[in-house]
């Protein structure tokens, strides 16, 4: 049974740092083919692909987003992590992360996890 | 990066109703996938690879398509398909998401 949970601080203030870490189970980012993604959705919005990282260490960004997001992995604790620096209001979304299968899809989510930036 | 597009944005539909969603890509891709999200509930895979039903999915969903034009289509509406739906193309970096299809019941 495949299941990703988000975790992350809540609230922060402009200017600082979010750290958001999925933990996932039923699969491993030791194989190959797999990846994890982040996407997020302000309140009301629609959907927004931020980063990929794969089994293999290769990572992708959301080209608009690209200088301020680092996404990493635990594989040993089936974790993934992302990174965005300098938030400001426009980063207050729900965040999720999501399985990437091999023909580009996302099969599976997490729950999500509401972010806020606000002084 | 390729834009999606989607139509109609809102549409209802009564039960026994065909429905079909639109989503147009502003270049061509190799597949479309498509997710449902219930209100306060995470985005679900729906269907995959144009045409496939995901695990769970009922058969009364079906998706057809190709090049830059694709649809979600549902052969006798029932209230349990209120939803948002939303395509998706992966074939090409980044991975860009349609801004949805709100699907409400009469």
């Amino acid at each position: 049974q495949v299941t990703l949970k988000e975790s992350g601080p809540g609230i922060l203030q402009p200017s600082q740092t979010l750290s958001l870490t999925c933990s996932f189970s039923g699969f491993s980012l030791s194989t190959s083919g797999i990846c994890v993604s982040w996407i997020r959705q302000p309140s009301g919005k629609g959907l927004e692909w931020l980063a990929t990282i794969c089994w293999e260490d290769s990572k992708g960004y959301n080209p608009s987003l690209k200088n301020r997001l680092t996404i990493s992995k635990d594989t040993s604790n089936n974790q993934a992590f992302l990174k965005i620096t300098s938030v400001d209001t426009a980063d207050t979304a729900i965040y999720y992360c999501a399985r990437r299968t091999y023909s580009g899809d996302f099969d599976y989510w997490g729950q999500g996890v509401m972010v806020t930036v606000s002084s | 990066e390729i834009v999606l597009t989607q139509s109609p944005t809102t549409m209802a539909a009564s039960p026994g109703e065909k429905v079909t969603l639109t989503c147009r890509a502003s270049s061509s891709v190799s597949y479309m996938h498509w997710y449902q999200q219930r209100s306060g509930t995470s985005p679900k895979l729906w269907i995959y690879e144009t045409s496939k039903l995901a695990s769970g999915v009922p058969n009364r969903f079906s998706g057809s398509g190709s090049g830059t034009s694709y649809s979600l289509t549902i052969n006798s509406m029932e209230t349990e398909d209120a939803a948002t739906y939303y395509c998706q193309q992966g074939s090409s970096y980044p991975p860009t998401f349609g801004s949805g299809t709100k699907l409400e019941i009469k």
